[in-house]
């Protein structure tokens, strides 16, 4: 069965600081993995994506992620964190025929940004 | 391309009621999936209906259920509403294919009095 680890359920990170988010996900297989973005009180919206290939993806806003294959992880990273980026953050797995192109969510996690 | 689209956004019922609530997925796409959000559960999949047929179910009571129309627009019923059903309510669009990439609409806030 698939699922989706995010172990940290809040990080606080200053403006202009580096911001990492961790992602350990179980698969049978090559999995497709996704990051999405949720501000409060709105849907989510989608981040970036791994399919295949090149294992740094580029997201939107300035975000990316790595997608490490022997670690079963895919951490989302930004260089430096503007205040807009205070969201909740999901990690996502899944969108296989195998899995009946399910996806699996992870519990997410809250980024405050301080001044 | 229009996104997905959500009514109503906001709901409030009292206890026993039902209610309806309808997802408008981009063109094109032919899966609809239903997501419940809470503080205390976080994001949890209800269901979710692929050219008109229920694919996949979440474990969710009876008192929910779905349906998608041939143009795959799709609603969602809550029969017997219960406080704990006060939520986020958010539906994904998606081909419905491999990689099933999701996009979400701006969701529906019930809330149960």
């Amino acid at each position: 069965a698939q699922s989706v680890t995010q172990p940290d359920i809040h990080i606080t990170v200053s403006e202009g600081a580096s911001l990492e988010l961790r992602c350990n996900y179980s698969y049978g297989a090559t999995p497709y993995l996704f990051w999405y973005v949720q501000s409060p009180g709105q849907g989510l919206q989608l981040l970036l994506k791994y399919f295949s290939g090149d294992t740094l993806v580029q997201g939107i806003k300035g975000f990316e992620a790595e997608f490490k294959r022997s670690q079963s992880s895919f951490n989302l990273r930004k260089p430096s964190v503007h205040w807009s980026d205070a969201a909740e953050y999901f990690c996502a797995v899944g969108g296989s025929p195998s899995n009946d192109y399910k996806l699996s969510f992870g519990a997410g996690t809250t980024v405050t940004v301080r001044a | 391309k229009a996104g997905v689209t959500q009514t109503p956004r906001y709901l409030i019922k009292t206890r026993g009621q039902q209610v309806t609530l309808s997802c408008s997925p981009i063109s094109g796409h032919r899966s609809v999936s239903w997501y419940q959000q809470t503080p205390g559960q976080g994001l949890q999949f209800l269901f979710e209906y692929f050219s008109e047929t229920q694919r996949n179910k979440g474990n969710f009571p009876g008192r929910f259920s779905g349906r998608q129309f041939s143009n795959s627009r799709s609603e969602m019923n809550v029969s017997t509403l219960e406080l704990g059903d006060s939520a986020l309510y958010l539906c994904a669009s998606s081909s419905g294919l491999a990689p099933n990439e999701q996009f979400f609409g701006p969701g529906t806030r019930l809330t149960v009095l």
